[in-house]
């Protein structure tokens, strides 16, 4: 069974850092394309980034182009998002993942967690 | 910036049929797009219900159908059910590893 299980949310003060975790259980990690999304109180889904299997493709959406940075670990099945010179807006439940470049699609989802930014 | 667009709402009887789009601010959304569909109840992760334009993911019923409508995506709900009833999302792939959400539709079984 496919696990996705998000961590690291919290609160953090505006131009703050946080590192969001998500480790991944039930398939071959390495072999799927990982992404975050996030969805602020209230409002819908937005795309935040993506990663290859390797590690060697990253993509961001120019909302958080240059602040934010996706990496994995295949040793250990966790996907990392780093953020950093975090705003009030980036406040939002960030969920991660997995899924396929070829097909543009990502399937299988973490329950997300929380992150808020506020002083 | 292209926007991706949704009804922002809709109602469907019980045992209805419903159609939901998934449009473009400016142009035609095509199979190039790759149009996924996902389900989300308050407070749950999404569900991927349909991707690739029309492909079901796994363990979704055949009640769930995706196409391409005139210049749209669309989601086809046919006898709908009381759970039913949540936020629908289309996401577009907008090529150079950008996709882009639509707004969501909260659909209602009523």
């Amino acid at each position: 069974e496919v696990q996705l299980v998000e961590s690291g949310g919290g609160l953090v003060q505006p131009g703050g850092s946080l590192r969001l975790s998500c480790a991944a259980s039930g398939f071959t990690f390495n072999s799927y394309a990982m992404t975050w999304v996030r969805q602020a109180p209230g409002k819908g889904l937005e795309w935040v980034s993506a990663i290859s299997g390797s590690g060697g493709t990253t993509y961001y959406a120019d909302s958080v182009k240059g602040r934010f940075t996706i990496s994995r670990d295949n040793s250990k099945n966790t996907l990392y998002l780093q953020m950093s010179s975090l705003r009030a807006e980036d406040t939002a439940v960030y969920y991660c993942g997995s899924g396929n470049f070829g097909t543009k699609k990502f399937d299988y989802w973490g329950q997300g967690t929380l992150v808020t930014v506020s002083s | 910036q292209t926007v991706v667009t949704q009804e922002p709402s809709f109602s469907v009887s019980p045992g209805g049929t419903v159609t939901l789009t998934c449009g473009l601010s400016s142009g035609s959304v095509s199979t190039n797009y790759y149009p996924t569909w996902y389900q989300q109840t308050a407070g749950q992760a999404p569900r991927t219900l349909i991707y690739s334009t029309d492909t079901r993911s796994s363990g979704v019923p055949d009640r769930f159908s995706g196409s391409i409508l005139g210049n749209k995506a669309a989601l086809t709900i046919t006898g709908a059910q009381a759970d039913d009833e949540s936020d629908y999302y289309c996401v577009l792939y907008m090529g150079s590893g950008i996709w882009v959400f639509g707004g969501g539709t909260k659909l209602t079984v009523l």
